[in-house]
């Protein structure tokens, strides 16, 4: 069965922290995602990822930047972590070609304190 | 730009009454369509889209969804609907600009709540 694993459920952080949210897939996928979802906003698209080191901005880049050094990984980083980032982070994936179906994993709750 | 609308923020509604979850896009031309369910502490998971051809869809767990190009809506209804329906509901489009990679934009959310 498909999987996207996010590395972590629940997080809480401190203000000015670097922060990593991991993101594997098992499916081989080409493409890869980075929503916020904020309660009454719905899902925000961060970052993309086409292929291995491609990486595209999203709607709220701003203050993240992402890392994709392999395949089935895609990294999403908080360079300096805000009160103002606490949120759920989804990561899905898709196959390029594929009838665009998203597959996601089951989200990071971070919470920066 | 690309918008998706979702009138309805909450709607509850009772075991075994019928359902329809609003969705309206703003799009130039017709895009992919897509409605996404999420249980509660889930990911989302999609329940069907519409690329093209018939414009009715039918999706898993008994959901459907109509397209109608004079409206730019694209409303999710079910017949019946069951405790287990209970969760926050995603209408989403995708653009069509640079290739289809599964990029989407999606709406705010309707949240469903099923009274026994």
């Amino acid at each position: 069965d498909v999987k996207v694993t996010q590395s972590s459920r629940y997080l809480v952080k401190r203000t000015g922290e670097k922060v990593f949210l991991e993101c594997v897939q098992d499916m081989d996928h080409e493409n890869m995602f980075w929503y916020r979802q904020d309660p009454g906003l719905g899902l925000r698209l961060i970052y993309f990822s086409y292929d291995v080191k491609m990486k595209e901005k999203g709607d709220i880049p701003e203050g993240y930047s992402v890392s994709r050094e392999k395949k089935e990984r895609f990294s999403l980083i908080l360079e300096s972590a805000s009160t103002n980032q606490t949120s759920m982070y989804l990561c899905a994936s898709s196959l390029d070609g594929g009838d665009e179906k998203l597959f996601f994993g089951s989200g990071t709750q971070l919470s920066v304190l | 730009a690309q918008s998706v609308t979702q009138p309805d923020i909450h709607i509850t509604v009772s075991e075994g009454a019928s359902l329809e979850l609003r969705c309206n896009y703003s799009y130039g031309a017709t895009p992919y369509l897509f409605w996404y369910v999420q249980s509660p502490g889930q990911g989302l998971q999609l329940l069907l889209k519409y690329f093209s051809g018939d414009t009715l869809v039918q999706g898993i767990k008994g959901f459907e969804a109509e397209f109608k190009r004079s409206q730019s809506s694209f409303n999710l209804r079910k017949p019946s609907v069951h405790w287990s329906d209970a969760a926050e509901y995603f209408c989403a489009v995708e653009p069509l600009y640079g290739g289809s990679q599964g990029n989407l934009i999606f709406g705010k959310g309707t949240k469903l709540s099923v009274k026994p």
